[in-house]
């Protein structure tokens, strides 16, 4: 079972308004991957840490994305501006390595735009 | 870009059918291949994984084998159970391409096994 945590499990936000998302990664593991999956079981990368520093983000995070994973507090992940567009499940993973390891994932959060 | 396609839409098979579940894939280099399956409510869980050519994953009874002559990881149980049903995706990273930590996801196959 996930040892991820990711909180709230639903959010619903009207257009524009901010969204904001938590994921406490598994113990030990430095790398967190942010992914968007949509009503059709699409998988987008949008982001990912190694500790607290960004390894590498998709254009869209870079405009009303943004996310940090401070040391000692959970990671999060906040629309500046919600759009309709944006409902989906938002998928925080965890790892050991960047590249060989497993990733863990967490339950996600729906988030619903209205 | 990568790309994993596999069996799209929905598998309907009975208690202790045979399963298989077609994955191939489109990459630069010389991926690891992966099966997650993913229940209702939860974050996809990794079935196991393979990285190089004749390697079989294998877990809860499920198996495939990485054919990089066919570009295929097909997934196959030989008896399936009511428990099983679940949304099951083949998924890759890339070491020789930029991103090589992130997965690409094929569209997901969900598999219902009625009793």
């Amino acid at each position: 079972n996930s040892k991820v945590i990711q909180t709230p499990r639903y959010l619903v936000k009207g257009q524009g308004q901010k969204a904001k998302m938590r994921c406490i990664p598994e113990k030990g593991h430095p790398v967190v991957f942010w992914y968007q999956q949509n009503k059709n079981n699409e998988f987008k990368f949008l982001i990912n840490f190694q500790n607290q520093e960004v390894l590498q983000q998709i254009d869209m995070t870079e405009k009303r994305f943004s996310a940090e994973c401070p040391s000692n507090s959970p990671c999060s992940l906040e629309i500046q501006s919600s759009e309709a567009g944006d409902s989906a499940l938002y998928l925080c993973a965890s790892s050991w390595d960047r590249y060989y390891a497993e990733q863990f994932f967490g339950p996600g959060t729906r988030l619903t735009v209205l | 870009g990568d790309s994993v396609t596999q069996t799209e839409g929905q598998v309907a098979l009975s208690e202790e059918d045979f399963l298989t579940i077609h994955c191939n894939y489109s990459a630069s280099g010389y991926p690891t291949l992966f099966w997650y399956v993913q229940y209702p409510g939860e974050g996809p869980q990794l079935l196991f994984r393979a990285s190089r050519d004749k390697e079989k994953g294998s877990s809860r009874g499920f198996e495939a084998t990485y054919d990089k002559g066919t570009t295929s990881f097909h997934l196959r149980k030989a008896s399936v159970q009511e428990s099983d049903s679940a949304v099951y995706y083949c998924a890759l990273s890339d070491m020789n391409t930029e991103g090589a930590d992130r997965l690409t996801f094929g569209k997901g196959t969900q598999l219902i096994i009625q009793p």
